[in-house]
């Protein structure tokens, strides 16, 4: 069974500070590993994925991201954070040695970000 | 370009009813997926379409939960017999397919269902 870990509920970080969201996982086989952004009342956005190759992904809005195989992890990072990055961020996994293609969400980490 | 949109944004129907969900994925997107998104909850999978049949429903809840893409493209989620803890957020998304990298999912706005 594919899992993901967002330990964080709540991040909060001064506007113009580096943010980081934490994300860790298990899977039985090779991950795909996503990040989402939702605001209010407002669907899901993606904003990155790591599929293979360079650990390091870059994304949406200024946002990356770095695999680490050995941690099982796959944490969101933004150098310079913006008010405007205020909102809910879910890590996703998808295994593939499982059956179908469905992606399995961590329960989220709200992210404030203060002027 | 358009993207996935649902219907209604909102439904408020009693306990017993029978309810309708709706989702127009992205033109040309083969696979659409349903998620339900509980509050203060990350979406759980429902049910996984490619095509027009369903590849996996290992999601669904119950049988009082079903869900049809008769043509391929629109999907309907149907619930019998709603119940007050199948309020939630339904969510559908839908991704492309057929290309050698694996794509991710684009997600609608979501259908807020209230059962009172």
């Amino acid at each position: 069974a594919q899992s993901v870990a967002q330990p964080e509920d709540q991040v909060n970080v001064a506007e113009g500070n580096p943010l980081t969201v934490k994300c860790t996982y298990s899977v039985s086989g090779n991950p795909y590993l996503f990040w989402y952004v939702q605001y209010p009342n407002r669907g899901l956005q993606f904003l990155l994925k790591y599929i293979t190759g360079d650990n390091l992904v870059k994304g949406s809005y200024g946002f990356e991201a770095e695999f680490n195989k050995s941690q099982t992890s796959f944490h969101l990072k933004k150098p310079s954070a913006l008010v405007s990055d205020s909102a809910l961020y879910f890590c996703a996994v998808r295994d593939l040695k499982a059956a179908g293609n469905k992606l399995t969400f961590g329960g989220g980490t709200r992210v404030l970000v203060k002027p | 370009g358009a993207g996935v949109s649902q219907t209604p944004s909102n439904k408020v129907t009693e306990k017993g009813k029978y309810v309708e969900l709706r989702c127009d994925p992205i033109s040309g997107h083969t696979a659409l997926y349903w998620y339900r998104q509980s509050l203060g909850q990350g979406p759980e999978f429902l049910i996984y379409f490619q095509g027009t049949g369903a590849a996996d429903d290992s999601g669904l809840p119950n049988d009082r939960f079903f869900a049809v893409r008769p043509e391929g493209s629109v999907s309907t989620l149907k619930i019998q017999r709603t119940e007050r803890g199948d309020s939630a957020v339904y969510l559908c998304a839908s991704r492309q397919t057929g290309t050698s990298s694996p794509n991710e999912q684009f997600f609608g706005p979501g259908t807020r269902l209230t059962v009172l």
